[in-house]
C-alpha cells in the first residue's frame, strides 16, 4: 500500500455539474500530482502542486483547477462537466524528485 | 512530440515462464523511467525504476533494461505467477519536467 488516499471512490454526475475530488499524500510527501486515465489508456498528467502552488500543468482546459492545503492534501475541481470527463482520476504524491506513488483513484461517471 | 509507447498490447504467458514487456520512448531528454503495474479497479503500483546513467537494474523477480541508443525499455518478470496478471505501464520523465508520460499499457495474462 503506497499510503496515498483518495475520496470518494466513485462519483456520478450529470453534464454541466461541478465536482471536487480529494487526495491525501503519503506521509512525508509534499508534492501532489493529478492524472486522468480514460478507459484502456495510460494516465495523462493534469497538473502538479507544490508549496500550495500549481507548479506544472498538462494539456487540460481551465475547467480543471486544483488546490493544495498547508497539510499537503489536495483537491481537484472540474467545472461544467462533459461526457468526455468520465475517467479514473488518479492522485500521485512524491517528495522532491523521488518516485511518484499513486492512490487508488476516483472513478467519475458523467451522464 | 513526446511519446512513450508499447510494442505489444497483450502478452499471454504460461505460469512459471519468464515474461518480457517492451516499451519505446521518443524523448531523448528523458532521464528517468518507471514501470507500474495496474490491477483492475486499482491505481498504478510502482514496480521498479531506472535512471539514464544505468543500463540494468534488478529487483525481486523483476529486471528493467534500458537501451538509450534505440530508446527502448523492457521489463523482465521471472517465474511469472498468476498474481502478475495486470496491465503494465512504462512511464518516463525528463529532469526539466515534473510530469510522468505514460504509454498505453500492455496487458499480461498468466495461464495456469
Amino acid at each position: 500500500d503506497a499510503g496515498v488516499t483518495q475520496s470518494p471512490t466513485h462519483l456520478i454526475k450529470t453534464r454541466g455539474q461541478q465536482v471536487t475530488l480529494r487526495c491525501s499524500p503519503k506521509s512525508g510527501h509534499d508534492t501532489v500530482s493529478w492524472y486522468q486515465q480514460a478507459l484502456g489508456q495510460g494516465p495523462q498528467f493534469i497538473f502538479q502542486y507544490y508549496e500550495e502552488e500549481e507548479r506544472q500543468r498538462g494539456n487540460f482546459p481551465d475547467r480543471f483547477s486544483g488546490h493544495q492545503f498547508p497539510n499537503y492534501s489536495s483537491e481537484l475541481n472540474v467545472n461544467a462537466l462533459l461526457l468526455g470527463d468520465s475517467a479514473l482520476y488518479l492522485c500521485a504524491s512524491t517528495a522532491g524528485t523521488d518516485t511518484q506513488y499513486f492512490g487508488p483513484g476516483t472513478r467519475l461517471t458523467v451522464l | 512530440g513526446e511519446s512513450v509507447g508499447l510494442h505489444l498490447p497483450t502478452l499471454s504467458v504460461q505460469e512459471g515462464d519468464n515474461s518480457i514487456i517492451n516499451c519505446a520512448y521518443s524523448n531523448s531528454a528523458s532521464d528517468y523511467f518507471i514501470w507500474y503495474k495496474q490491477e483492475s479497479g486499482k491505481g498504478p503500483q510502482f514496480i521498479i525504476d531506472i535512471r539514464s546513467n544505468m543500463d540494468k537494474r534488478q529487483g525481486q523477480r523483476v529486471t528493467v533494461l534500458l537501451n538509450k541508443t534505440v530508446k527502448h525499455l523492457s521489463l523482465q518478470i521471472a517465474a511469472t505467477q498468476p498474481g502478475d496478471s495486470a496491465v503494465y505501464f512504462c512511464a518516463e520523465n525528463s529532469g526539466s519536467s515534473y510530469k510522468l508520460i505514460f504509454g498505453s499499457g500492455t496487458r499480461l495474462l498468466v495461464r495456469p
